[in-house]
């Protein structure tokens, strides 16, 4: 499958701890970008990252989010403390060189206790 | 003023019409244009993708841009009750990250 990869597809989390989302580009794309889409409503840009570096992060609320995207394996989502409001679908999608079309991930749908 | 606009519907349509989705954009930097499908609890899947003024057309499926007005559609020939699902207009500035609108919910009548 050379699709975009996440896991876990589901993820269960109680108040306070962390939780962390992968997500694999699809093969070829070097370029990754996170998205949030909270209980009906759209979905908001979070961060993007190329191998190493973070591009732009303007989507990322400024405590208890973290992203990276290392040289080698997935990149990670980060989410520490966890709080009740963080209960979304988190998609990943990714896009290579020149080509800016991106392609999405089946998400992580992440429920806070 | 939302920087991306769709009517959330839902806009129902009989089998084999045409439907026709709307999208405003406020940036007139924003260079990409991209429809985005997404059923419900899952991920979006990309549709269709324009650059340039003017149609382009895949199958059942035409986007149409007007940067003038800011305007940017999707037309769907033949629509199928397999078509119901949320639209989503995303709009690249050149940052590269989309900004989507609240999409529009389709539903076609068998």
């Amino acid at each position: 499958n050379a699709g975009v990869m996440q896991n876990p597809r589901h993820l269960v989390r109680r108040r306070g701890q962390e939780a962390r989302l992968r997500c694999s580009p699809m093969k070829g794309h070097s370029h990754v970008y996170w998205y949030r889409q909270l209980p009906e409503e759209g979905l908001k840009f979070m961060v993007y990252l190329q191998k190493e570096n973070i591009i732009d992060e303007s989507g990322m609320p400024k405590e208890r989010f973290s992203a990276e995207f290392p040289k080698e394996g997935p990149s990670i989502l980060r989410i520490q403390q966890v709080v009740r409001g963080d209960s979304a679908a988190y998609f990943c999608a990714s896009s290579g060189g020149v080509q800016e079309t991106q392609y999405f991930g089946p998400g992580t749908r992440l429920l806070v206790l | 003023q939302k920087e991306v606009e769709q009517n959330s519907g839902p806009l129902s349509v009989p089998e084999g019409a045409i439907a026709s989705l709307n999208c405003t954009y406020s940036d007139r930097g924003s260079q990409s244009f991209f429809w985005y499908r997404q059923y419900s609890g899952k991920s979006p899947e990309l549709i269709m993708f324009i650059y340039s003024n003017g149609d382009k057309e895949d199958g059942r499926f035409t986007a149409q841009l007007n940067k003038a007005s800011q305007y940017v559609s999707l037309l769907i020939r033949d629509s199928q009750p397999s078509d119901s699902a949320t639209y989503l207009c995303a709009v690249d500035t050149g940052r590269r990250a989309l900004t989507f609108g609240s999409g529009t919910r389709l539903q076609v009548q068998p």
